[in-house]
């Protein structure tokens, strides 16, 4: 499976945007790019996927570089219930998926 | 609250117990996993079900038996464990193998004493 490289942690203000990035330069092409999320005490719980358009749904959205090596999740108003952990997964259709280290967001109010 | 219930939320198990996990959703999903988690990291499948056919076991210990009885139900049969299989065990499903987002329930607290 391509590797995804996270930052370990991001810290954010309530009410700010956030942009959690993700490299990928190993991704192939018929990759998907997925984000989950998973805060204290549940399982993980699905943000958003895209393979190279940007994405937008009532969670957040998604930005696909031309090249797809990187991509950006956007938390457009950060509250404090977004405060989790962000895992950035590559899965082909039918494949595993598989979560890497992920990056922790802390929301400070 | 998740349209994936997993009972019991805890369990403390010896190592001579046998006992099983359980997980039910009734979005109509066809493709039901398992997942451990152990604390500070992330999760790692352990099984995929497919149409109630086992179709991916990740070389995991014989101590762990899953089961998926019909399309709702998924169960995670356990003898025999050690206390490093305390975790964190989580179930998901989705509507089939291919890209469809994975459900996750909230999780079983294992403890093996």
């Amino acid at each position: 499976d391509a590797k995804t490289t996270q930052p370990n942690s991001m810290e954010s203000n309530e009410e700010e945007p956030v942009h959690l990035p993700c490299n990928h330069s190993t991704i192939s092409g018929t990759d998907y790019i997925h984000w989950y999320r998973q805060l204290p005490s549940q399982g993980p719980e699905y943000v958003i996927h895209g393979l190279t358009s940007n994405v937008n749904n009532r969670m957040a959205s998604l930005a696909i570089a031309e090249d797809r090596k990187s991509s950006t999740l956007i938390l457009h108003r950060a509250t404090l219930r977004d405060a989790a952990v962000y895992y950035c997964i590559l899965r082909t259709s039918g494949s595993r998926l598989t979560f890497g280290e992920g990056t922790q967001l802390t929301v400070n109010p | 609250d998740t349209e994936v219930t997993q009972t019991p939320k805890h369990l403390v198990m010896g190592m001579t117990n046998k006992k099983s996990l359980k997980c039910e959703q009734h979005m109509g999903h066809r493709a039901m996993y398992w997942y451990k988690q152990k604390a500070k990291k992330p999760p790692e499948l352990m099984f995929v079900y497919s149409y109630e056919k086992l179709s991916i076991n990740e070389s995991v210990p014989s101590r762990f038996s899953p089961e998926c009885p019909n399309s709702s139900l998924l169960n995670l049969h356990l003898h025999a464990l050690q206390p490093e299989d305390s975790a964190l065990y989580l179930c998901a499903s989705s509507h089939h193998t291919g890209n469809s987002p994975l459900h996750f329930g909230n999780g079983t607290r294992l403890t093996v004493t």
